[in-house]
């Protein structure tokens, strides 16, 4: 098993729409969890880090159930431009960060 | 700040033969990792560095070697290339506050390696 799975999409959204994402992690010691955003042949950037109460950041909310071992994206009135490769990413410690595969979300007209 | 840089961005190898891929950071930043993307595939971790001196395998360090010798430089070692490291490498640094987790990794371009 995966130590980060990520269901690979794509998803086929139109634009204005909500769409969430899901994560899962295998190990129950990981310590920090992020979501990082990859647009085609670049390299990753942080879109948020993910704390235990959830945050919200504009139009992208990010939750981690510890217990169940998943981390959750959501996406509010999509845009064009957010289509790109979501990728999970969690902090196992010691300065070791594991990657999902990433998760293609492409936003239509 | 230039930030993470990797030289070179683009790479042709023959089977068998051995290359370094460099990577620097001017951010003082104590963590450094190298990664793997294939086609379709997420980022996976090749061999990372919590320091000057000291590294630590990751997912698939085979076929690859690391050093630490300076804050600054991680380079990644081929010892000798196969096609199956055709692949794109970044190499990524972050900091953490003290007693506190890896915060933000921030990327290199990539370099593009192809292996015939």
């Amino acid at each position: 098993r995966k130590e980060v799975e990520q269901d690979p999409g794509p998803f086929n959204v139109p634009e204005g729409a909500t769409v969430a994402f899901n994560c899962t992690y295998s190990n129950s010691a990981s310590q920090s969890f992020f979501w990082y955003r990859q647009d085609c042949r670049k390299e990753p950037k942080l879109l948020m880090s993910v704390y235990s109460s959830g945050n919200e950041d504009g139009r992208f909310t990010a939750q981690l159930n510890r217990a169940s071992q998943y981390i959750s994206l959501l996406i509010r009135d999509s845009k064009l431009s957010d289509s790109a490769t979501y990728l999970c990413v969690v902090n196992m410690g010691t300065g070791k960060l594991i990657f999902g595969q990433g998760t293609t979300l492409q936003v239509k007209p | 700040n230039a930030g993470v840089t990797q030289t070179p961005k683009f790479q042709v190898l023959k089977t068998g033969q051995s290359m370094t891929l460099q990577c620097a950071q001017d951010m003082n930043h104590e963590y450094m990792s190298w990664y793997r993307q294939d086609p379709g595939m997420g980022l996976r971790l090749i061999h990372y560095s919590v320091g000057a001196g000291i590294t630590d395998q990751g997912e698939v360090p085979n076929g690859y070697n690391v050093s630490r010798s300076t804050t600054e430089d991680f380079p990644l070692r081929l010892l000798s290339a196969a096609p199956s490291q055709t692949s794109v490498y970044f190499c990524a640094s972050s900091y953490s506050r003290q007693g506190e987790s890896p915060y933000e990794q921030y990327f290199g371009p990539g370099t593009r390696l192809t292996v015939t």
